[in-house]
């Protein structure tokens, strides 16, 4: 009964190699995120998208793009990967606040990249 | 967004009462205050949030101080389990549909025995 599910949990890839992170949720929500914890541990957000649509974009590298085939999923799709990508990923979920839902995020077990 | 403080660490006895302070003097009128914590190798996870009031659920209380410029994160029965890196977070912009987390350090609780 997992909430917000990310595949796959490790990635070890080579750098220019082009990978993607999968994420779904089953809680109903309309709004999913990407976040990116880098080795210093600081958590930072990337991507939201609502309903297929992008909410928030932040000053993220154009070699990152969010992918939102249905509302219950976002994937994150790199391309030609950096060392610095290495980090671990996380997806979040939470509901419209347009229809009264509250601010809370619920997030994924992670996915952890590292990129040799 | 308005900016949090948190002491880097904190220790707490198992079965003690755990309390982390965070400071916001910024905070803006209409803001929040939620707290996350993040367990090692774990996605974050949400605790409990506020406006002005405290409030309680079944995992902690939340204390907000009249003015509103800090508030405490009570956590009754401190237990091993609880060990983990918790997140004062005030709300950052508000799109209407999706709300922008801004995670700082925050305080790393070790529960001891």
């Amino acid at each position: 009964d997992t909430a917000v599910s990310q595949t796959p949990k490790y990635l070890v890839t080579q750098m220019g190699n082009d990978k993607s992170i999968k994420c779904e949720q089953n809680l109903g929500h309309d709004t999913m995120y990407w976040y990116k914890q880098d080795s210093k541990k600081f958590l930072k957000i990337m991507f939201s998208y609502n309903n297929k649509e992008l909410i928030i974009n932040e000053t993220v590298p154009n070699r990152f793009s969010p992918k939102s085939p249905d509302k219950a999923h976002l994937n994150l799709h790199i391309n030609s990967l950096e060392l610095g990508d290495s980090a671990v990923y996380f997806c979040a979920s939470s509901q419209d606040l347009r229809s009264g839902g509250g601010e809370t995020q619920y997030f994924g077990p992670g996915t952890r990249l590292l990129v040799l | 967004d308005a900016k949090t403080t948190q002491p880097p660490s904190m220790d707490c006895a198992e079965g003690r009462a755990a309390n982390l302070p965070c400071n916001h003097s910024t905070i803006s009128g209409n803001e929040y205050v939620y707290w996350y914590r993040q367990i090692h190798s774990q996605g974050p996870q949400y605790i409990i949030h506020g406006l002005k009031n405290n409030e309680t659920n079944e995992m902690a209380s939340l204390i907000i101080t009249e003015d509103r410029k800090s508030s405490t994160l009570i956590l009754p029965h401190a237990t091993l389990r609880d060990t983990a890196v918790y997140y004062c977070i005030v709300r950052g912009k508000n799109t209407g549909t999706a709300s922008k987390l801004t995670f700082g350090t925050g305080t790393r609780l070790q529960v001891t025995l």
